[in-house]
């Protein structure tokens, strides 16, 4: 059972570059959501997904779009990385939209450097 | 101002002795409230949920109190090991229709032998 995969896990860019961060999950999950987590600061929430073929902004979604592809992925695009985009990138899932007592999955996450 | 703080922010303890982790918060309405363990390198995984009507809850030797009143819970960790060495993060949910997570600093635990 893999629950959430992340891919990749590590990656170094230089500043303008783009990629993509992909997120899948098997345990047949409505909610998906795009985390960030900074030295000293708390986990941030980019973008979710409540369900499938619905995006929302989080609270830090600029430098950041997002693609619900199906119920199972969930990815993260960075057009143009910048410095201030090196950090963990988490993907997490649930079953209903953090909800009650909904618990979050999450991924093994995804280590970005921009240089 | 949604906020929730944790403290210490890290700690240091032998192996076999007890610790306490403290989470405070000032989000209203408020839902429940998580703990969750984040292993060097690895996700967050959650502990215990706290509904507002719970005082306490045992997950193994991790033991979670919530106070609403105050606005205050805690994580008690019996008999330490060094498997508990990690992170420790206090995630409360707010109430109302956007239910929002907002998230703690965390807890840095260190458990030496």
């Amino acid at each position: 059972n893999a629950g959430v995969t992340q891919t990749p896990k590590f990656q170094v860019l230089k500043t303008g570059q783009s990629m993509t961060l992909q997120c899948a999950q098997d345990m047949n999950h409505n909610s998906m959501y795009w985390y960030r987590q900074d030295p000293g600061m708390g986990l941030r929430l980019i973008y979710y997904s409540a369900s499938e073929g619905t995006t929302d902004k989080g609270e830090v979604p600029n430098g950041y779009n997002v693609s619900r592809l199906n119920k199972r992925e969930f990815s993260l695009r960075l057009e143009s990385a910048a410095p201030s985009q090196t950090s963990v990138y988490f993907c997490a899932s649930t079953e209903v939209p953090s909800s009650g007592a909904n618990v979050l999955t999450f991924g093994a996450g995804s280590r970005l450097t921009v240089l | 101002k949604n906020q929730v703080e944790q403290s210490p922010q890290s700690l240091i303890i032998l192996e076999g002795k007890n610790c306490t982790l403290q989470c405070n918060y000032t989000v209203s309405p408020f839902s429940n409230l998580r703990w969750y363990k984040q292993d060097t390198g690895r996700g967050p995984v959650s502990l215990t949920i706290m509904t507002f009507s719970e005082n306490t809850k045992s997950n193994g030797r991790y033991t979670a109190t919530l106070d609403a009143d105050t606005k205050q819970s805690s994580l008690h960790i019996t008999a330490s090991q060094l498997s508990d060495s990690a992170s420790y993060i206090c995630v409360v949910r707010s109430g109302g229709s956007q239910g929002n997570l907002i998230f703690g600093k965390g807890t840095k635990l260190s458990v030496k032998p």
